[in-house]
């Protein structure tokens, strides 16, 4: 089956840089997203790593490391606005065959303090 | 990238009753996915939609409670059966194959 680990909580204050960690363990592993997520409101994708490396979209990048099964989001120069969920996602084979399927993380909540 | 509508935005139910979720894509899409998040919360993937043929279901969710239907390419439906407060959750829609999924707003469901 798949697992995925990340910490439960992150705090940071604003300007401040912040890494989520996230390991995995699943078969047929095709890459690593991250999404974000406020109160209320629906999942949003940032970011998807499939190969070895960091990826850079603005103030967040994102890293993989397919042989130790890892990966980070890594978020600079910190606002408030950022406070929110944020999850890890691989996508994989999953138990609904050819299908590739998402299978989420527990998430992080980052709260950012002024 | 894909716009997508859900109704409805929220619903407080009896329980054993049922509720059916819509949700409608901006363009034509191969697969739906139906996911459940419970507040604070992971996403769980309910089962995968493709038209004109039957739902894939993952461990844990049956056809019995959780019917879906998937008439074209644009547009698909989540029932919950005889429902519970254990149902009592958001339920997402969601679109996407490849690198980015994207997800409608959220049906949020109370059971009383």
């Amino acid at each position: 089956g798949q697992s995925l680990e990340q910490p439960s909580e992150v705090t940071a204050v604003e300007g401040a840089i912040v890494q989520i960690n996230c390991t995995y363990q699943t078969s047929g592993f095709y890459g690593l997203s991250w999404y974000q997520q406020h109160d209320g409101g629906a999942p949003t994708f940032l970011s998807y790593n499939a190969l070895d490396g960091l990826e850079e979209t603005g103030r967040f990048s994102s890293f993989l490391s397919r042989s130790d099964s890892y990966g980070y989001l890594l978020l600079q120069e910190l606002q408030m606005k950022d406070s929110a969920s944020y999850f890890c996602a691989v996508r994989d084979q999953g138990s609904s065959g050819s299908a590739r399927q998402l299978t989420f993380g527990s998430g992080t909540q980052l709260t950012v303090l002024p | 990238s894909a716009v997508i509508s859900q109704k409805p935005s929220r619903d407080i139910c009896q329980r054993g009753t049922s509720l059916t979720i819509q949700c409608q894509v901006d363009s034509q899409v191969t697969m739906m996915f139906w996911y459940r998040q419970q507040p604070g919360q992971s996403l769980t993937l309910i089962a995968t939609a493709n038209q004109g043929s039957e739902a894939t279901y993952e461990s844990g969710f049956v056809i019995d409670k959780f019917p879906i239907s998937r008439p074209n390419l644009t547009f698909s439906t989540l029932t919950v059966s005889n429902m519970s407060p254990e149902d009592s959750s958001i339920y997402l829609c969601s679109v996407g194959e490849e690198n980015e999924q994207f997800f409608g707003p959220g049906t949020r469901l109370t059971v009383l």
